[in-house]
């Protein structure tokens, strides 16, 4: 099992449209979760960090479940510029530095018109 | 404000040839480091430096070299390329303590083919 999983889609959504993408993770200890967007031949770049109570930046939001182990990102009012892929991002160990980030594979999210 | 960069951005070698990616950051980070991008794969940790002088390897590390002779400067170097290590190859930068509104920046990205 990856330590990091992603449904890669395509999600095809219509612009307007709600969308919400969950990623499992394998290690329970896990402690820091994020979501970065990559535009199609482009660097990632951090989109938002994860907090347990979850949160929310405008049409994003992010949320934990531990229970579960994964996290999700709901993008309301999906807007052409929304499409991208997404990637999940996870810190396993407490005191883990960056040389610790897990990527998942990524979400491809495609809104049209 | 360049934050990282990173040349060549699309680069082809033969099978066996030697090159080298090249990294700089302006922004006084300590961390870099460097992943590679495969399709259907998350970004794979190459090697990565805390700081000037010390290196230390990633998941990835077998057929490339890293120094980090500055704090702005972080290479990779493929000693004897192979087709294998076709790739979008991404460097990136941070600072050590994480938290604070820290994150990891990367810089565009090198395509790689190895023919």
């Amino acid at each position: 099992r990856k330590e990091v999983e992603q449904d890669p889609g395509p999600f095809n959504v219509p612009e307007g449209a709600t969308v919400a993408f969950n990623c499992t993770y394998s290690n329970s200890a896990s402690q820091s979760f994020f979501w970065y967007r990559q535009d199609c031949r482009k660097e990632p770049k951090l989109l938002m960090s994860v907090y347990s109570s979850g949160n929310e930046d405008g049409r994003f939001t992010a949320q934990l479940n531990r229970a579960s182990q994964y996290i999700s990102l709901l993008i309301r009012d999906s807007k052409l510029s929304d499409s991208a892929t997404y990637l999940c991002v996870v810190l396993p160990t407490p005191s883990g530095g960056y040389n610790k980030l897990i990527f998942g594979a990524g979400t491809r999210l495609a809104v049209h018109p | 404000n360049a934050g990282v960069t990173q040349t060549p951005k699309f680069q082809v070698l033969k099978t066996g040839q030697s090159m080298t990616l090249q990294c700089a950051q302006d922004m006084n980070h300590e961390y870099m480091s460097w992943y590679r991008q495969d399709p259907g794969m998350g970004l794979r940790l190459i090697h990565y430096s805390v700081g000037a002088g010390i290196t230390d390897q990633g998941e990835v590390p077998n057929g490339y070299n890293v120094s980090r002779s500055t704090t702005e400067d972080f290479p990779l170097r493929l000693l004897s390329a192979a087709p294998s290590q076709t790739s979008v190859y991404f460097c990136a930068s941070s600072r050590l303590a994480r938290g604070n509104g820290n994150t990891i920046y990367f810089g565009e990205g090198s395509w790689l083919t190895v023919v």
